[in-house]
Order: structure tokens, then C-alpha cells, then sequence
């Protein structure tokens, strides 16, 4: 059974940093591209990120209002997915749901699981 | 960056109607479009893929159709536990971008 466990959720101050942490297990992860995905309180969801896999360079892609201050990495060797989150702003509050992707190709890279979401809160 | 427009917000319907609902993308996608299921307080449920090819498990009641910029999803014979949140993601371009979401009520 596939399993995402995030962590790593918390209120931190506007400007801060946040570094969230995702557990995978019950499959190869090494083989997957990761996404994360957010949902601010109360809306909708929106793609925050995605790295690929190994045979894939772990490039990254990102949404444009968190490029340049959030950072996907992996781990393979530990089944972990981490989001780097700097420069926080009020409106980066919401629950992040680690989320594996189901192929690797434009038809199959599609998100096939979720974890639970750790909550995010950014205020003074 | 493409935009998907769905339609309608909120719907309202009873146990066992039939129920359509759209995604409009700004441009050609495609058949690159997934519908997701969510649930209060729940993560999101993978419905449909590459437009109209049902995820393993999903009942049969959920269809999807379309190709290009228009797309739908429709719910046959609706059940209590279909009362909930519905959302389109396109997976043809990056930024990938999500719909704002069908809420279908009671």
C-alpha cells in the first residue's frame, strides 16, 4: 500500500523558512516523479512543484508564485521528498500534500496518491 | 500559463440524477486532463486520467470526455458519497494548473 507521511507543518513568521519533510513507503520511490501540492483554507488546490527521478536528472519544475523561494529535493536512499520553503508570505498559508505521480510520460504523469498534508501557517 | 475554468461552481442535484460537469482550458491541451475527487478535510482522489480513462477501483458511474480545450465529467446515477468537491488539473504544460472546483450538493 502506498503511504506519503508529511511533516515538518507549523506557523512560522512572513519572511521565515519551513523546510517540510514526506515519508513514502510501499513502493519504489526511486522509480516515481514527486509533486507537491498545496490548498489554502477554505480553496482550491494548486500545484506548488515537481521533481523527477534519477534517469531524469531530479530536474524540478515550479508554479511561478513560489519559484525562486521553495526547493523540491529527494533522498532516494531514504524514501524522502522535502520542500524547501524561504521568503514565506501570509498567502503561502495552507495545507502541502505530498503527492507521488503515477508515470513518465506526458499521458501517465499524473498524481495517483496523496498524503494526509501538513498545515502550514504563515502569520505575525 | 493555461487556465481551466470549470463549470458550474455549485451544482445541486439529488441520489440518482445524472450530473455534467465542464472544464474549459484557455488553449489546446490535448487529452492531458485529470479529474480528482475531494472530500472535507480529506486528500484528493484520483478519478480520471488522460481525459477519459477511469483510475483502477473508481466506479463505473464516473465518465470523462473531451479532448482539446473542452472537457466534462459525469457522474451516472448519483450516490451519498459523491456529495463533494470535484476538481480538473491539466498535465499538458508546466505551470500544471488546477480548476476552481465543482462543489456538488444535495
Amino acid at each position: 500500500e502506498v503511504q506519503l507521511v508529511e511533516s515538518g507543518g507549523g506557523l512560522v513568521q512572513p519572511g521565515g523558512s519551513l523546510r517540510l519533510s514526506c515519508a513514502a513507503s510501499g513502493f519504489t520511490f526511486s522509480d516515481h516523479y514527486m509533486d507537491w501540492v498545496r490548498q489554502a483554507p477554505g480553496k482550491g488546490l494548486e500545484w506548488v512543484g515537481r521533481i523527477r527521478n534519477k534517469a531524469n536528472s531530479y530536474t524540478t519544475e515550479y508554479a511561478a508564485s513560489v519559484k525562486g523561494r521553495f526547493t523540491i529535493s529527494r533522498d532516494d536512499s531514504k524514501n524522502s521528498l522535502y520542500l524547501q520553503m524561504n521568503s514565506l508570505k501570509i498567502e503561502d498559508t495552507g495545507v502541502y500534500f505530498c503527492t507521488r505521480v503515477a508515470g513518465t510520460t506526458w499521458s501517465t504523469a499524473v498524481v495517483d496518491s496523496w498524503g494526509q498534508g501538513t498545515l502550514v501557517t504563515v502569520s505575525s | 500559463d493555461i487556465q481551466l475554468t470549470q463549470s458550474p461552481s455549485f451544482l445541486s442535484a439529488s441520489v440518482g440524477d445524472r450530473v455534467t460537469i465542464t472544464c474549459r482550458a484557455s488553449q489546446g491541451i490535448s487529452n492531458y486532463l485529470a479529474w480528482y475527487q475531494q472530500k472535507p478535510g480529506k486528500a484528493p482522489k484520483l478519478l480520471i486520467y488522460a481525459a477519459s480513462t477511469l483510475q483502477s477501483g473508481v466506479p463505473s458511474r464516473f465518465g470523462g470526455s473531451g479532448s482539446g480545450t473542452e472537457f466534462s465529467l459525469t457522474i451516472s446515477g448519483l450516490q451519498p458519497e459523491d456529495f463533494t468537491t470535484y476538481y480538473c488539473q491539466q498535465l499538458n504544460r508546466y505551470p500544471l494548473t488546477f480548476g476552481g472546483g465543482t462543489k456538488v450538493e444535495i
